[in-house]
């Protein structure tokens, strides 16, 4: 039962390198979602995905670029990271057509940009 | 965009009492939800609320969803110190598009 999974935990980069968090659930949720938490600020949506094959815009998507070719997985890629772009990001997903709020978040990934 | 209020930022309460906390918008959501996040963790779903004035316990806890279908409540009795933690409300607006929006959350402490 490993439920959602989130990869790496911990990453430390520099500015200008890309980066890629991994996200992969066992559930066969139609929708995952990115968030990212600052201080501050709560939990931010980045991007989400309804189905395979299917993304669009969250609240503050700008830098980032995810795609969703299979169900279970739904990576999230900072293609030139930015010391902004420190922060914990979560990884979630929700079984419910049309979306429910009911969401299982993943441990996060604590992403450090130098 | 929408916003959900929380506040205060901190809560600090004793062990064995009661804590309430509510969520106000001024927009309207069909849907409110309460999370907890234990420090280190992705944040939890502890209830879900989905008809204006509805309420529902769980264990320890209880939510109402407002009338208005602009805030929440939630409330925990007799606080023990695994209460720790940041506890977000969230409202999802009608529609088949409809993003979850979350509120910045309140850190609650509990002293033993």
């Amino acid at each position: 039962d490993a439920g959602i999974t989130q990869s790496p935990r911990y990453k430390i980069t520099e500015t200008g390198r890309q980066v890629t968090l991994m996200c992969h659930q066992t559930w066969s949720h139609s929708y995952m979602f990115w968030y990212r938490q600052d201080l501050g600020h709560g939990l931010r949506l980045i991007y989400y995905s309804a189905a395979a094959d299917i993304t669009d815009k969250g609240e503050v998507p700008d830098g980032y670029v995810v795609s969703r070719s299979k169900t279970e997985n739904f990576p999230l890629t900072l293609e030139s990271a930015t010391r902004s772009q420190t922060s914990v990001y979560f990884c979630a997903s929700s079984s419910g057509t049309p979306n429910t709020g009911e969401l299982f978040f993943g441990e996060g990934s604590r992403l450090t940009v130098l | 965009g929408q916003q959900l209020n929380q506040s205060p930022q901190s809560m600090f309460i004793q062990e064995g009492e009661d804590v309430s906390m509510n969520c106000t918008s001024s927009s309207i959501f069909n849907t409110w939800l309460w999370y907890k996040q234990d420090p280190g963790e992705g944040p939890v779903l502890l209830i879900a609320l989905y008809k204006a004035g509805e309420l529902t316990s769980n264990g320890r806890l209880t939510a109402q969803f407002g009338i208005t279908r602009k805030d929440s409540f939630l409330n925990i009795s007799a606080s023990i110190p695994s209460d720790v933690g940041i506890y977000f409300c969230a409202g999802l607006p009608r529609g088949a598009n409809s993003k979850l929006t979350f509120g910045k959350g309140i850190t609650l402490s509990v002293r033993p």
